[in-house]
């Protein structure tokens, strides 16, 4: 258990539809990031957090949209579904920003997302 | 640029053997380099991790080569055993203002009981 909590663990919805994913980091940890995983394009980094404030962009599509609140925990909305939007979502925390050792990554164990 | 190529793609091994999975990269800023295994169903798990001063780290039967003039480095499992059965990422990041872990494609291992 990496101490990273996401929900929900399954999400099935519709085309069209919007949703919203939610991280809780590891106590402590400051830093939220966002990953998305699909079997064409791997793991691919969506967006960070650190103590509220946006830090870095990946290629999240205008569709996305994500905070992080004042407790730290953070989520993450998706909305106009597409089909292809079908995917494991991941959040990780790290106790700092930057690279380095403060920036080892702990994972959450995903959200699995499928749209129909 | 970005990007960090992995390979295989998938590995088969008998039980006691050594797996090598292999990486490489473009960015000579990047600075860290660590592994993570995912099992199904799970997230990913930091496994060992590596800074390009140092050529090579064990820890326990994990050991991560670091080649720094050829920006290539690769996981090596000593005495693999069926539970080491998993996906196997490498990844790296660069010093700044965020700490974005760009990731290989995945190595899908199978040890062999």
């Amino acid at each position: 258990d990496s101490g990273v909590t996401q929900t929900p663990k399954h999400l099935i919805t519709a085309t069209g539809q919007r949703v919203t994913l939610r991280c809780s980091p590891r106590s402590g940890d400051l830093s939220v990031y966002w990953y998305q995983q699909s079997l064409d394009q791997g793991l691919q980094f969506l967006i960070q957090y650190y103590n509220g404030e946006e830090r870095a962009k990946g290629n999240i599509l205008e569709r996305f949209s994500a905070q992080q609140f004042p407790d730290l925990h953070s989520e993450l909305n998706l909305s106009s579904l597409e089909l292809g939007d079908s995917a494991l979502y991941f959040c990780a925390s790290s106790v700092a920003t930057g690279g380095g050792r403060y920036n080892e990554q702990f994972f959450g164990p995903g959200t699995r997302l499928t749209v129909l | 640029q970005q990007q960090v190529k992995q390979s295989p793609q998938s590995l088969i091994v008998q039980k006691g053997g050594i797996p090598i999975i292999n990486c490489a990269y473009e960015n000579t800023a990047f600075d860290y380099f660590p592994w993570y295994q995912q099992f199904p169903g799970k997230g990913p798990a930091l496994l060992i991790a590596i800074r390009p001063d140092v050529s090579e780290k064990k820890e326990g039967r994990f050991t991560i080569s670091f080649n720094k003039s050829a920006k290539q480095f690769s996981l090596h499992i000593m005495d693999s055993q069926p539970g080491d059965s998993a996906t196997y990422f490498c990844a790296a990041s660069s010093p700044g203002n965020t700490g974005k872990l760009i990731f290989g494609q995945g190595t899908t291992l199978q040890v062999k009981p």
